[in-house]
């Protein structure tokens, strides 16, 4: 049982170049959510999934672009890297009850020259 | 400012010692409450929920105030392996969780 996975772990990407992060989860929870986290800065909600084919945006979604095709992966994307971008990014997994914690995955080290 | 708001630190104790870090939230519609635990580039774990009623695992004693809005996080007998910086996480609804920006703990032998 790995839990939440995030690929890749660390990553360097030029202002202008795109790229897909990937979660994949094998709790079978329903509810997946992608986070960044800035230096002092809680972790900020980008966008969240609350089941297979739906999404919706959180509190930082601007610039990010998400898919879930399937119940156990979500995809972050994006299109145009901006050095603002650079950040450490974490992707999260809950079941159904609401009070649920969510479980991390070990995190995205992305930084945008 | 800030939704929820931790005190950075760092906090500096020896083994053994008692210490207490608080986090205090503005929404009043807040419904949910956590402490978590992020050591030094991991992911956050959730250490413990927060109960309107206070909350105790071992070492761990939580505390909700919501007239005040505020959540405290006692931890008795440090051990070095409690170094570690905490988040205060308050949830706004199901999806909706704001995180502080943490308190960091270091315990010394």
């Amino acid at each position: 049982n790995a839990g939440v996975t995030q690929t890749p772990k660390f990553r360097v990407l030029k202002t202008g170049q795109s790229m897909t992060l990937l979660c994949a989860q094998d709790m079978n929870h329903e509810y997946m959510y992608w986070y960044r986290q800035d230096p002092g800065m809680g972790l900020r909600l980008i966008h969240y999934s609350v089941g297979e084919g739906t999404t919706a945006k959180g509190e930082v979604p601007d610039g990010y672009n998400v898919s879930r095709l399937k119940k156990q992966n979500f995809l972050l994307g994006l299109e145009s890297a901006a050095p603002s971008q650079t950040s450490v990014y974490f992707c999260a997994s809950k079941r159904l009850a609401e009070t649920d914690t969510q479980y991390f995955g070990p995190g995205t080290r992305l930084t945008v020259l | 400012r800030k939704e929820v708001e931790q005190d950075p630190g760092p906090f500096n104790v020896p083994e053994g010692a008692t210490v207490a870090f608080n986090c205090t939230y503005s929404n009043s519609a807040s419904q949910s409450f956590f402490w978590y635990r992020q050591d030094c580039r991991k992911e956050p774990k959730l250490l413990m929920s927060v109960y309107s009623s206070g909350n105790e695992d071992g070492r761990f004693t939580a505390q909700l105030n919501r007239a005040s809005q505020y959540i405290s996080l006692l931890i008795r007998d440090s051990k070095l392996s409690d170094s570690a910086t905490y988040l205060c996480v308050v949830g706004r609804g199901a999806h909706d969780m704001r995180f502080g920006a943490g308190t960091r703990l270091t315990v010394k032998p």
